[in-house]
């Protein structure tokens, strides 16, 4: 299986900040790579799909970028409503997985 | 309007059975190129995929799980299930259904359901 590893489990932030979030996977998974938000009351939403593909009606303050092994999501111009907990998700190959996330909190 | 909802029965003995039902409104399943996942996440730990179907019948299942996991779908009633055998503590978990389109070759869950949770206790 490919493992997806998100080194920080939690990160602390401003409003306003930039962010970036980022996730290694333990072989090249050729930009097939999606990122998830789960807000605290359990609801989830694509945000970027193949890396850096805006799902429609996701703000432009989120980015997602990388190559091989790596990547990573930003979020420019941090907004209250962006705490939440992050996952990639690799579809490169089976089974399908994601990140252990990373949780988002203001400072 | 894509929504989707799982229902499931809250609380299983061990080795018990798992029915868990995905209904879903705004697409169809008989569309070209059209999925729907399941995925399960324990509380306070992180997402893993355990199965999905596609337009055409083909099933994909997380091998970890494989022998337990059976998924179907009636594309009339716009529902996917997913049973799992014989389950025990480690089921214990919150379960989504999200719809996978896979058009462009790129799939992605793009919609999910609200979660359903089961605990598992003797």
């Amino acid at each position: 299986d490919i493992q997806m590893t998100q080194t920080t489990s939690s990160l602390s932030a401003s409003l306003g900040d930039r962010v970036t979030i980022s996730c290694s996977a333990s072989q090249g998974i050729s930009n097939y790579l999606n990122w998830y938000q789960q807000k605290p009351d359990g609801t989830v939403k694509l945000l970027i799909y193949y890396t850096s593909s805006l799902h429609s009606g996701v703000p432009s303050r989120f980015s997602g970028s990388g190559s091989g092994t790596d990547y990573s999501l930003t979020i420019s111009n941090l907004e209250p409503e962006d705490i939440a907990t992050y996952y990639c998700q690799q579809y490169s190959k089976l089974p399908w997985t994601f990140g252990g996330g990373t949780k988002l909190e203001i400072k | 309007q894509v929504t989707l909802k799982e229902s499931g029965p809250g609380i299983l003995q061990p080795s018990q059975t798992l029915s868990l039902t995905c209904s879903f409104s705004g697409f169809s399943l008989s569309t070209s190129g059209m999925g729907v996942g399941w995925i399960r996440q324990p509380s306070g730990k992180g997402l893993e995929w355990l199965a999905h179907i596609w337009w055409d019948d083909v099933k994909r299942y997380n091998p970890a799980l494989k022998s337990r996991l059976t998924i179907s779908k009636d594309t009339s009633s716009s529902q996917v299930f997913l049973k799992i055998a014989s389950v025990d503590t480690a089921d214990t978990a919150t379960y989504y259904c999200a719809r996978i389109p896979f058009y462009d070759g790129y799939p992605y869950f793009d919609y999910w359901g609200q979660g359903t949770t089961l605990t598992v206790s003797s």
